[in-house]
């Protein structure tokens, strides 16, 4: 199975911040890579596909890079609203395995 | 409006069984595969399984092969989870989500964009 590394399980941040949310896989995936944003309560909402692909009705302030083992999800200027948990997932082979998550919080 | 719908959750004993529903709306159900996906209390996102647009391809996560069984009825636009031997470690919320499929580079990968709110489903003596 590919395994998917979060470098944090959390970090804190301010409104306005740019937040930077990496993710490695443990063999390359190519760019078969999502990103999910989980509030309490509710259900995943896809942010991110194939690494760098905006989904339709996400800000322009999220973005996506990376390709092979590595990537990154990147909010440009933090909102009060993105304060949640961000997953990552491999999507190149089953099972389609999630990074552990990583938790924004307010500074 | 794109929709799914879970049901079919509880609390069930160990060793003991359930079948959770997912009821699709607002889109081509027939031409999609789906996925479930499952989060236990304070844990993170754990995929299940996920079934091709007919019912030909089907894949699990190794720790519900054999016990839990994913299928489709495409005339009723629905999916469904069969869970048996049901163990604590099964207690989670679990989703039903949609699972589009793209192409580049000689590679077919895949994305989640429609998401059920989610049942919850308890196991416990």
């Amino acid at each position: 199975d590919i395994q998917m590394t979060q470098s944090s399980f959390s970090l804190s941040a301010s409104v306005g911040d740019r937040v930077t949310i990496t993710c490695r896989a443990s063999q390359s995936i190519g760019n078969c890579l999502n990103w999910y944003q989980q509030k309490p309560g509710k259900a995943p909402k896809l942010l991110i596909y194939a690494a760098s692909s905006l989904q339709s009705g996400v800000p322009s302030r999220f973005s996506g890079s990376g390709s092979g083992t590595d990537f990154t999800l990147t909010i440009s200027s933090l909102q009060p609203e993105d304060f949640a948990t961000y997953y990552c997932q491999q999507s190149c082979s089953t099972p389609r395995t999630f990074g552990q998550g990583t938790k924004v919080e307010i500074k | 409006e794109v929709q799914l719908v879970e049901s079919g959750g509880g609390l069930v004993q160990p060793g003991g069984s359930l079948r959770l529903s997912c009821a699709a709306s607002g889109f081509a159900f027939s031409s999609s595969w789906m996925s479930w996906v499952r989060q236990a209390p304070g844990k993170g996102l754990e995929w299940v399984a996920n079934i091709k647009h007919d019912g030909s391809e089907k894949h699990y996560v190794d720790s519900v092969k054999g016990r839990f069984t994913i299928s489709r009825d495409n005339a009723k636009n629905s999916l469904y989870l069969q869970m048996n031997s049901l163990r604590a470690e099964d207690t989670a919320v679990y989703n039903c989500a949609r699972d589009l499929r793209g192409y580049t580079s000689g590679i077919y990968y895949y994305y989640m964009d429609v998401w059920g709110k989610g049942t919850a489903v308890a196991v416990s003596s």
